[in-house]
Parts: C-alpha cells; sequence; structure tokens
C-alpha cells in the first residue's frame, strides 16, 4: 500500500517559468511533510517542509502547499533553473518521528 | 559544520556474506535513522535510533540489524545478503526535536553478486 505518491513520474520546464510538482497521501496522522532533491549516486538534499498547522510555506525560490483535506500537497519552483534538473521527493511523517515514507518520486528537467 | 559520513562509499558482497555499514551524524545530532534505495522499491524506511534506542524499524526481514554508540555513530549489519539487497543504504541524522528534518549521507552503494 502506497501512502504516499507522485503520480507524474517526470516533468519537463522551460527555464525560467514555474515548475510544480504534485504529492497525495492516504494517512490523515500524518502531520509533518518534507521536500527533498536527489541527483543519482547522492543523498537527498533537503528542500522545504511543512507542518501540519499551515498551509504554506516559502523559501526563497521553493513553496510548499498543503491541502489537508485533499490529502494533497505541491511544490513550487520559481524561476525554475537548469541546476534544478533532479528528482524530487516528497516526504511524509509523524512529528517527533523520522520514519519518513516517500514517494516514488519526480524527475524535473529544466530546459535552458 | 561536517555532514553526515557513511563508510565506505561502495562494496561488492558474495551471496551469503554479511556486511556491515558506518555512518557518522552531523555533530551534535542524535537520531539516526537508515533508508534503501532500489529501483523497484524506491526509498524505504529501515529503522531509527535516538539516544542508543532503536525507536522505529520499518518492514524489512531480521537479517536487517542496527545499533548506536553513545557518540551517536551508528551501524547497520546485513547477514547472509541476497542478490536483492543489492541497493543504496542511506543514512539521515537529525537533532530529534519536532519539526526538525534529516539531513542525509551520501549513502553506501552495496553490490551482491
Amino acid at each position: 500500500d502506497q501512502q504516499v505518491k507522485q503520480n507524474s513520474p517526470s516533468l519537463s520546464v522551460q527555464e525560467g517559468r514555474i515548475s510544480i510538482l504534485n504529492c497525495d497521501y492516504t494517512n490523515s496522522m500524518f502531520d509533518y511533510f518534507l521536500w527533498y532533491k536527489k541527483y543519482p549516486a547522492e543523498g537527498p538534499t533537503f528542500l522545504i517542509s511543512i507542518s501540519s498547522i499551515k498551509d504554506k510555506n516559502e523559501d526563497g525560490r521553493f513553496t510548499v502547499f498543503l491541502n489537508k483535506s485533499a490529502k494533497h500537497l505541491s511544490l513550487h519552483i520559481v524561476p525554475s533553473q537548469p541546476g534544478d534538473s533532479a528528482v524530487y521527493f516528497c516526504a511524509a511523517t509523524l512529528s517527533g518521528t523520522y520514519k519518513y515514507i516517500f514517494g516514488t518520486g519526480t524527475r524535473l528537467k529544466v530546459l535552458a | 559544520k561536517a555532514g553526515v559520513t557513511q563508510t565506505p562509499r561502495y562494496l561488492i558482497k558474495t551471496r551469503g556474506q554479511q556486511v556491515t555499514l558506518s555512518c557518522s551524524p552531523i555533530s551534535g545530532h542524535r537520531s539516526v535513522s537508515w533508508y534503501q534505495q532500489t529501483p523497484g522499491q524506491g526509498l524505504q524506511f529501515l529503522f531509527e535510533y535516538f539516544s542508543e534506542t532503536q525507536r522505529n524499524k520499518g518492514n524489512f526481514p531480521g537479517r536487517f540489524s542496527g545499533r548506536q554508540f553513545s557518540n551517536s555513530r551508528s551501524e547497520m549489519n546485513v547477514s547472509t545478503l541476497e542478490l536483492g539487497d543489492s541497493a543504496l543504504y542511506l543514512c539521515a541524522s537529525s537533532s530529534g526535536g519536532d519539526g526538525t528534518e534529516a539531513f542525509f549521507g551520501q549513502g553506501t552503494r552495496l553490490t551482491v553478486v
């Protein structure tokens, strides 16, 4: 049973435009969500997180939106840059634990 | 501040052998968790240690075990290796408090032949 889903395996975006990556979860107990970026043969790099008490969190070019009723979160990258090309994973957990349930990832390609 | 350090980076083992992987967390971090990444199953949680105690465990067979030392360094062990254990094993460290993220090491690439 896949508790965290990223339904788009890949996404291509033109440099300078907005990238929107989506993630759905099924377990309503999850209350802390994170996005990581990953390059091949490297560990994931933390990007941004959001607690379930918020519906939006911003950090520079990255914004995460959380819709608890729909059990959906999204990551917006504006403007997209070629260096953003990587695989993006969303993860969900219960705050205070580090048992992250990861989605299957979305490969983002930003075209110059 | 040094990041999470995993050793070795690459490892080749034969089926049936056992292997030990090491992880040194970020200084001051008390929580260490381990993940397995494979093409078929994605990133899957193995276990988490906090102050030398296992706090959470994923759905892996008993061949997978771990421990954490008093200096927060952690090791994971896989016994009786199978071909399917070939994967990237990732360690992550965190301060252990609420609302804090985990930082990952570069991983150990294990190949079982």
